[in-house]
């Protein structure tokens, strides 16, 4: 069966910290890893991962897989107010033409100012 | 353009009601999806359509009928409802697969209450 598993659940900083978030997946033709961030709809796109090793930054984001040991990781550095949201992490099983997100239960970010 | 749409915005309905979800895409994505999410939960696959075709359907009860009338648009059909599918009903769409392009985009949703 297909897991995905986020930590911590829930995080509460302050303005300027920077925080790691961690996502680690068990999952079926795996082809890729994506990560979310969702405020109060629809979920917008961060990063896709699909090679180990090599980082992936926009901005004070960055995210790094390892295929080998099955987790990816997720880094806001100098938070701000406006990073308080829900990260979700969604590995991608696949074969031919069609293929699924499975996401696991998300990370609760709180930045107080 | 890299939005898609969904309508309505908010829906309530009553159980012997039968309405639809809109989704619509003009990306060229040929990978379609509807996710239910409950409040604090992740999104729950329910469908995906490949190139028009269903492919996935996630053991959904019948009561959710998806269909996909051309590469841009997907429908929800929904009839006899039930009180615990309330939910966010949120739409996506990606590239095809194998292009190396296949992050999803999503809707803005579509908040629903059954009554």
């Amino acid at each position: 069966e297909d897991k995905v598993v986020q930590s911590p659940l829930s995080l509460v900083v302050h303005e300027g910290d920077t925080v790691t978030l961690n996502c680690s997946y068990e999952v079926t033709n795996f082809r890729s890893l994506l990560w979310y961030k969702q405020e109060k709809k629809a979920p917008t796109f961060l990063f896709m991962l699909t090679s180990s090793g090599i980082e992936k930054k926009s901005g004070r984001l960055s995210s790094i897989l390892d295929k080998k040991e099955l987790f990816s990781i997720l880094n806001i550095t100098a938070t701000q107010t406006g990073d308080s949201a829900v990260y979700l992490c969604a590995p991608e099983s696949g074969s031919g033409n069609t293929g699924k997100l499975i996401f696991g239960q998300g990370t609760t970010l709180q930045v107080k100012p | 353009d890299t939005e898609v749409t969904q309508t309505p915005k908010h829906l309530v309905m009553g159980m012997t009601n039968k309405k639809s979800l809109k989704c619509e895409q003009h990306m060229g994505h040929r990978a379609m999806y509807w996710y239910k999410q409950k409040a604090k939960k992740p999104p729950e696959l329910m469908f995906v359509y490949s190139y028009e075709k269903l492919s996935i359907n996630e053991s959904v009860p019948s009561r959710f009928s998806p269909e996909c009338p051309n590469s841009s648009l997907l429908n929800l059909h929904l009839h006899a409802l039930q009180p615990e599918d309330s939910a966010l009903y949120l739409c996506a769409s990606s590239q095809s697969y194998g292009t190396g392009d296949t992050e999803a985009f999503f809707g803005q949703g579509t908040r629903l209450t059954v009554v």
